[in-house]
């Protein structure tokens, strides 16, 4: 099956510094990935669309300027938490959507932990 | 709005027992509907889908659209199949909306 890897696993920052994170799709060309946040205990939160070749499209609430997406190839988006924060704390997961026959199938990343300290 | 709601945060059933996992939409369009599972440290992955109409590990899962609800369902419960459960609903922009997501503890 289709397979998504993240890098890092887990971070740890100080707060102020940036931080990428990695997600490449290893079997499959994605045309689309996406970028969740998931805080403990609770649900996946979509933060931004990200197609390659272009802006990244964010949900209502995301800040672009502090979470910086790039799709540059068909296997690879990164996102870039700038001058992290405590409150950045967080588990962040990338998803690639691939077509499957008729629909589309969206496989996840392991996800990374980061802790801004 | 488009919302998914899974009401039951803890689901606690004994092994051998039906278990219902409830999941009600709220969708303008016409909605693709998904349970995702996570497994203990493992990453998430994708359960079934209402388009496919199959039965995964033994789980189903219809749509209502009446009701507006894909409930997934199994009738006879196994201890490996505890985990987390997250229904989901794909949008015409091609967006997945997740529920809260419940967690299933089937006891030996």
């Amino acid at each position: 099956g289709a397979v998504v890897s993240q890098h890092p696993s887990w971070v740890i920052c100080k707060s102020g510094t940036s931080v990428k994170i990695e997600c490449r799709s290893l079997d499959f060309q994605a045309t689309t990935m996406f970028w969740y946040r998931q805080f403990p205990k609770q649900s996946l939160m979509l933060m931004a669309t990200s197609n390659e070749g272009s802006k990244a499209t964010y949900e209502q609430g995301v800040e672009k300027d502090k979470f910086l997406i790039n799709h540059a190839s068909l296997t690879l988006s990164t996102l870039t938490v700038t001058s992290a924060h405590p409150e950045d704390s967080s588990f962040y997961i990338c998803s690639a959507r691939t077509r499957t026959g008729n629909s589309y199938e969206q496989y996840f990343g392991p996800g990374t932990r980061l802790t801004v300290t | 709005a488009q919302r998914v709601t899974q009401p039951e945060k803890l689901l606690s059933v004994f092994k051998g027992a039906p278990v219902e996992l409830k999941c009600n939409y709220s969708y303008s369009g016409s909605p693709e509907l998904f349970w995702y599972v996570q497994y203990s440290r493992q990453r998430l992955q994708l359960l079934l889908r209402h388009i496919s109409r199959e039965s995964i590990k033994g789980f189903t899962a219809d749509l209502n659209k009446g009701e507006t609800s894909f409930h997934l369902k199994k009738p006879f419960a196994q201890e490996e199949d505890s985990a987390m459960y997250y229904c989901a609903l794909q949008t015409g922009g091609f967006k997945t909306i997740f529920g809260a997501g419940t967690r299933l503890f089937v006891k030996a």
